[in-house]
């Protein structure tokens, strides 16, 4: 049962361009979100993060939408620059708070930024 | 940001023997550490959440016989892998949460079974 899941497995924006990378989760008891970025045989590296009670959160060229009652959250990155290509993975976590937490992560996106 | 760091990155080991994976927090003190498994083109998946002086809580389906796990100290959780097979051969990464931030990931470890 995949409880965030991030339908697009793959995508391709110029540079320079805006990237949107979705997320959708069906579990209504995650309340803390978090986008990481990864690169093949390296742990994920925290890009941003948003809690439920938020809708927006943004963090130079990192923005995280969430939209609560789609049960959807986005993250946008813009401009997109070369080294933006990565894996990038949601996670969603029920714990709003501090301290301990698991996280279930989406599947993740391979985004490419083209030159 | 916080620092997390994983050894060895890379081992390989031949079958049936056990294989220790170190996750150590460097700059913070991480009473509970998480360890994911994550198979080739797939998501990371929640194997057990480490807590410092207690029993690992393990996910479902996660053989912890197998899969033996120590918090001995508020910075360090170990992973041995015991009696390796083949089909252990995956990148286990783990995670501390750093409070009022997002959690932080070690490097991660590529362990081959030959």
């Amino acid at each position: 049962d995949q409880q965030v899941k991030q339908n697009s497995p793959s995508l391709s924006v110029q540079e320079g361009r805006i990237s949107i990378l979705n997320c959708d989760y069906t579990n209504s008891m995650f309340d803390y979100f978090l986008w990481y970025k990864k690169y093949p045989a390296e742990g994920p590296t925290f890009l941003i993060s948003i809690s439920s009670i938020k809708d927006k959160n943004e963090d130079g060229r990192f923005t995280v939408f969430l939209n609560k009652s789609a049960k959807h959250l986005s993250l946008h990155i813009v401009p997109s620059q070369p080294g933006d290509s990565a894996v990038y993975f949601c996670a969603a976590s029920e714990d709003p708070g501090f301290g301990n937490e698991k996280l279930t992560f989406g599947t993740g996106t391979r985004l490419t930024i083209i030159p | 940001g916080a620092v997390v760091s994983q050894h060895p990155s890379w081992v390989i080991c031949k079958s049936g023997t056990s294989v220790k994976i170190e996750c150590r927090s460097l700059d913070f003190q991480a009473t509970t550490m998480f360890w994911y498994r994550q198979f080739p083109k797939q998501s990371l998946m929640l194997m057990a959440t480490s807590n410092e002086g207690s029993k690992a809580t393990y996910e479902q389906g996660v053989e912890k016989d197998k899969f033996l796990i120590n918090h001995a100290s508020l910075t360090l959780s170990t992973l041995t892998v015991t009696s390796a097979h083949p089909e252990d051969s995956s990148f286990y990464i783990c995670s501390a949460r750093y409070p009022g931030e997002g959690a932080f990931f070690g490097q991660g470890t590529r362990l081959t079974v030959v």
